[in-house]
């Protein structure tokens, strides 16, 4: 199965501030189908970015997603307090779909 | 507006059988996959399998296969997640999620909690 690690486990930020988040797969992800979701606590996720760089609908452009292959990058241009949070990555491209083990996301 | 709602918390002894259920509205049930999904408590996200209504084509993650059964209704669209003989380490949120094909998860239930203990 296609196992993805997150970079780092933890990022601490002020609010303005830019995050970018890491996503390195074992394997090549088929058809770059990442996906990136973003948990609060006591809250079910939400997706915010489909095929690694599409955004989900309602999601603000502040969140971009990039990369390609073994590599992916979810970016939150500046921090709004609504995203600290903890987020996921998945690729669904081959069964069984696998989620990285999270990036929280805190205010510093 | 699509909506799938989820059963009810659970408390269940080791040992004992359980069947939580995913009843999906406002899109047509057997157009789309369904997954599920295990948060442990304080834990990162878990695929546990998924399946598709129209076809009964069933795929499980190897490290839950066997453990659990996923099914489906396609009568009452109401997904399922079954265990024959709950442990300690089954205590956990279990949600199911609507995926489009070729597409992630794009809808979530509210959680189904099961917590087995003696």
């Amino acid at each position: 199965e296609v196992v993805l690690t997150q970079s780092p486990g933890t990022l601490s930020l002020s609010p303005g501030e830019r995050a970018t988040l890491s996503c390195r797969a074992s394997q090549s992800v088929n058809s770059n189908y990442l996906a990136w979701y973003q948990q609060k606590p006591g809250q079910t996720p939400r997706l915010l970015i489909y095929a690694a760089s599409s955004r989900a609908t309602g999601i603000p452009d502040r969140f971009s997603g990039s990369g390609s292959g073994t590599d992916f990058t979810l970016t939150i241009s500046r921090l709004e307090p609504e995203d600290f949070a903890v987020y996921y990555c998945q690729q669904y491209g081959t069964s069984p779909w696998t989620f990285g083990q999270g990036t929280k996301v805190e205010i510093k | 507006e699509v909506q799938l709602v989820q059963s009810g918390v659970e408390v269940k002894k080791p040992g004992e059988s359980l069947k939580i259920s995913c009843k999906g509205s406002g899109y047509s049930f057997t157009s789309y996959w369904i997954g599920w999904v295990r948060q442990m408590p304080g834990k990162g996200l878990e695929w546990m399998g998924i399946m598709h209504p129209g076809n009964s084509d069933i795929r499980y993650s190897p490290s839950f296969q066997g453990q659990v059964t996923i099914s489906a209704d396609k009568s009452i669209s109401t997904a399922y997640l079954q265990w024959s003989g709950l442990r300690a380490s089954d205590s956990a949120m279990y949600y199911c999620a609507r995926a489009p094909g070729r597409y992630p998860f794009e809808n979530w239930g509210q959680g189904t909690l099961v917590t087995v203990s003696s």
